[in-house]
């Protein structure tokens, strides 16, 4: 089945930008979810079909897809960003829901 | 707003069935285009997709579980269960039940069940 890579973690100062990549064999043709997840609670999604953002996400959340590589990108990092954020794609051949590694974002 | 909640024995026995129900308030499970869907995550560990029903009543699995998963309506009840065979401490973890929209993301979440596995 597919699978999904991020780095396990990142860390970022305070008002500066946090990338956080997600891999997989030509991810570009397919549509990337990222998710919040706070200690405890469950998964928010911040990004949809590639760079859409629901109601209620700050416009600091975006992200993109092409290639092999999705990314999704936090501006001006702020201490309530901290998280682990995980993609998640569609594998269309099984049709089940992907979901990568998980990245842990520290903010320093 | 939907809901959803997931109840069900929080300690297994190794070998024994693992079954958990989720509770969905907001929406009906049998008229709208959606995957009811449960993912799990193990403690200190990433999110696992395990299965879902689709509101028609057709079903799809994670390969590696397939052999193991029943996944089914109680469409009198508006609810949806899981049924996780032959548990190991490996299926120890964080039980959630959602609503995904079809081929696309997680809209609601449960707030999961931890259920543990033990001897």
């Amino acid at each position: 089945s597919y699978v999904l890579t991020q780095p396990p973690s990142v860390s970022v100062a305070p008002g500066e930008t946090a990338r956080i990549s997600c891999g997989g064999n030509n991810i570009g043709s397919k549509g990337v979810h990222w998710y919040q997840q706070k200690p405890g609670q469950a998964p928010v999604v911040v990004i949809y079909y590639d760079s859409d953002r629901p109601s209620g996400i700050p416009e600091r959340f975006s992200g993109s897809n092409s290639g092999n590589t999705a990314t999704l990108t936090i501006s001006r990092v702020e201490a309530g960003d901290e998280a682990d954020y995980y993609c998640q794609v569609w594998d269309t051949n099984n049709d089940f829901g992907v979901f990568g590694p998980g990245t842990k974002v520290t903010v320093l | 707003q939907v809901q959803l909640q997931e109840s069900g024995p929080g300690l297994v026995k190794p070998s024994e069935t693992l079954s958990l129900t989720c509770a969905v308030s907001g929406d009906s499970v049998n008229s709208d285009p959606y995957y009811w869907s449960w993912i799990r995550q193990s403690p200190g560990k990433g999110l696992e997709y395990i299965g879902h029903i689709f509101y028609s009543g057709s079903t799809s699995y994670n390969p590696s579980l397939k052999s193991r998963v029943t996944i089914s309506f109680d469409t009198s009840k508006n609810q949806f269960s899981l049924r996780l065979s032959s548990v190991t401490a490996a299926d120890t973890a964080v039980y959630h039940c959602a609503r995904t929209t079809v081929v696309g993301p997680v809209d609601f979440w449960g707030q999961g069940i931890l259920v543990t596995v033990y001897s």
